[in-house]
């Protein structure tokens, strides 16, 4: 039973444009949120976070989404580069315990 | 550096064998996790160590996977009579506290069983 789903196993995306990957979770006691990025043969890296207390929290180009109704979020990057092009993972925990990765969705942005 | 780091990067073992894979995690980080991230899979949870409690280790596959965490700093995570199913990247983590804190990743060691 997969708690964090990423139905997009990949993604293509203009230089220049935005990307949106979408995460969707079905454990209601999640409330901790997090995107992570991960190139090859390296570990994922943290980008943003969000608690389940907000509905949008922003860091320069990337900006994160949640809609608690739908157990819904989404990363948006804004311009989209060519070094974002990397694999992102959503994760999500409930009060700090298991964090529960995505399968990941391979972003790739062209020039 | 400052990092979680992870030793060895590349591990070839015969099927059978017992490995051993180590995580040195930041420095006063007191949460360290493992992970498997098994070809096109995504993350799998694998084991969980905060400060002095009892670890969580609900996501360990088999009574083959064990790991200790010496002195709340160093882990080892003990694969016994590795199986061909056991090749995997596994990640290391740790983080400041159990809540509201991203894990910082090594770079893992990816084992590959013969």
């Amino acid at each position: 039973d997969q708690q964090v789903k990423q139905n997009s196993p990949s993604l293509s995306v203009q230089e220049g444009r935005i990307s949106i990957l979408n995460c969707d979770y079905t454990n209601s006691m999640f409330d901790y949120f997090l995107w992570y990025k991960k190139y090859p043969a390296e570990g994922p890296t943290f980008l943003i976070s969000i608690s389940s207390i907000k509905d949008k929290n922003e860091d320069g180009r990337f900006t994160v989404f949640l809609n608690k109704s739908a157990k819904h979020l989404s990363l948006h990057i804004v311009p989209s580069q060519p070094g974002d092009s990397a694999v992102y993972f959503c994760a999500a925990s409930n009060y700090g315990q298991n964090f529960v990765f995505g399968p990941g969705t391979r972003l790739s942005v062209l020039p | 550096g400052a990092g979680v780091s992870q030793s060895p990067s590349n591990k070839v073992t015969e099927k059978g064998k017992d490995v051993e894979l180590r995580c040195d995690p930041i420095s006063g980080h007191t949460a360290l996790y493992w992970y498997r991230q098994s070809l096109g899979q995504g993350l799998e949870f694998l084991i969980y160590f905060q400060g002095n409690s009892a670890p969580d280790k609900s996501g360990l596959p088999s009574d083959r996977f064990s790991a200790e965490r010496t002195g709340g700093s160093v882990s080892t995570l003990t694969i016994q009579r590795t199986q061909q199913e056991d090749s995997a990247v596994y990640l290391c983590a740790s983080s400041l506290g159990p809540r509201d804190q991203p894990q910082h990743f090594g770079d893992g060691t990816r084992l590959s069983i013969l």
